[in-house]
This record gives structure tokens, sequence and C-alpha cells, in this order.
């Protein structure tokens, strides 16, 4: 069984672009979670996904950044226009319901 | 609201010493709680977790962790620290299956020859 995959592993853009990111959850995982680590913080919680329809979007930092779920099954996580506090290591996660929720190897985030 | 404290940023154990990762949750319900690995250049991995069943908790390659209630604490333990063990730990704690995870600071465990 595939686990949670993400896309790209790496992103180096500039301030002000725009930069998106794509996670796979595992098949047939309703759930579906982004988290981000800035450098030197604890991994924070950013939003939740039951299937298309946002559960709990407390952690969404600003409203420079969009999360998508089209169809239930894959995500995009848009920022536009990316700032530098915005780097950082961007994971997603996914759960079949009320149990352990699996992570993917996550996106690393550099805004110069 | 849940809050995470792992104690120690840093660690260095020798190589067959044993490993003590200190963690200590806040959790306004009973608590989901859960210990995740990240290797060099990978991503989270479950190490194990505490779901309210047995206090004393086995995970992956030789860690366990046991649940203190009375002392809110889940302390992640191995009793011979191997070489592959060097990697960032991560104590985290849930409210609910489908809830959210807070993490801690993490705590990079340096193995010494």
């Amino acid at each position: 069984e595939a686990g949670v995959t993400q896309f790209p592993s790496h992103s180096v853009i500039e301030k002000g672009q725009t930069v998106t990111l794509r996670c796979d959850p595992i098949s047939g995982h309703d759930n579906l979670y982004w988290y981000r680590r800035v450098m030197g913080k604890e991994i924070k919680f950013l939003l939740h996904f039951v299937k298309e329809s946002k559960q709990d979007e407390s952690g969404m930092p600003n409203n420079r950044f969009l999360a998508e779920r089209t169809g239930g099954t894959y995500s995009t996580l848009k920022v536009q226009p990316a700032e530098l506090e915005d780097s950082g290591v961007y994971f997603c996660a996914s759960s079949p319901g009320a149990r352990t929720q699996y992570f993917g190897p996550g996106t690393r985030l550099l805004v110069l | 609201a849940q809050s995470v404290t792992q104690l120690g940023s840093h660690v260095s154990v020798s190589e067959g010493a044993l490993v003590l990762l200190r963690c200590n949750y806040s959790s306004s319900v009973p608590p989901y709680l859960f210990w995740y690995v990240q290797y060099p250049n990978q991503g989270l991995q479950l190490l194990l977790k505490y779901t309210s069943a047995a206090t004393l908790v086995k995970g992956i390659n030789g860690f366990e962790a046991e649940f203190k209630k009375s002392e809110t604490s889940f302390h992640l333990t191995k009793p011979s620290a191997h070489m592959s063990d060097a990697a960032e730990y991560f104590c985290a704690v849930s409210e609910g299956g489908y809830q959210k995870v807070t993490f801690g600071i993490g705590t990079k465990l340096q193995v010494i020859p």
C-alpha cells in the first residue's frame, strides 16, 4: 500500500511568488490534514479535511493560504503571495477515521 | 487546550546505553498520545501510541512508553541505543481520533559510538 505522498519535495521561490503544494493521501482515507514546521519551532496544525469539506481550518495563518480538496482525493495548499516567514516544512497526513494519522515526507519550502 | 512539553531539545547517549526522552502533556480530556520519529531526510513515522488501553505501550524498534496520568507524562525509553536510533523524536497529543495533533518541539537524539 502506498503511503502519503507529497509534491514537490523541495521548492525555492522568491518573496511575492505563488507556490502550490500537493498531497496525495493513502487511498480510502477520508481525513486529510496539513501541518507546518517553521525552523526551530513545533510542528503546527493548519487544517483538516473530511473528504472535500474543511472540518477545521483554525490553524491557517492568514488569507494568503488556500487549501482545497476537490473530489475528496488529493489536496493542494497554495501560498499567494509567499512571504519570508512562510519558509518551513509542510507536512500532510491522512487517516481512515478515528485512528492514527499517517504522515508524508513533507515539502521543504524556502522563500527568498 | 492541549499542549506538549519535551524536556531537552538535544540528547546524547552512548551506543548500548539507555535512551530516555521526556514528554509531559496537558489535555482537558483523556488524551491520545503519540511518539513520532523523523530520520534524516525522511518523513514522520509513528513509533507508538497510547489510546486509553494499556498504560505501557510497546512500539517499533524496541521503543516503549508509559502513560502516567498522575504525572501527566509519556516518556519514551529504549534499553539499549543503536547507532540507527539517531533521529529527531516528537511527542504529540490529540483529544480524539479525528482531532488535530499537537506536537512538542522535538528532541534530537545523538548516539555516540
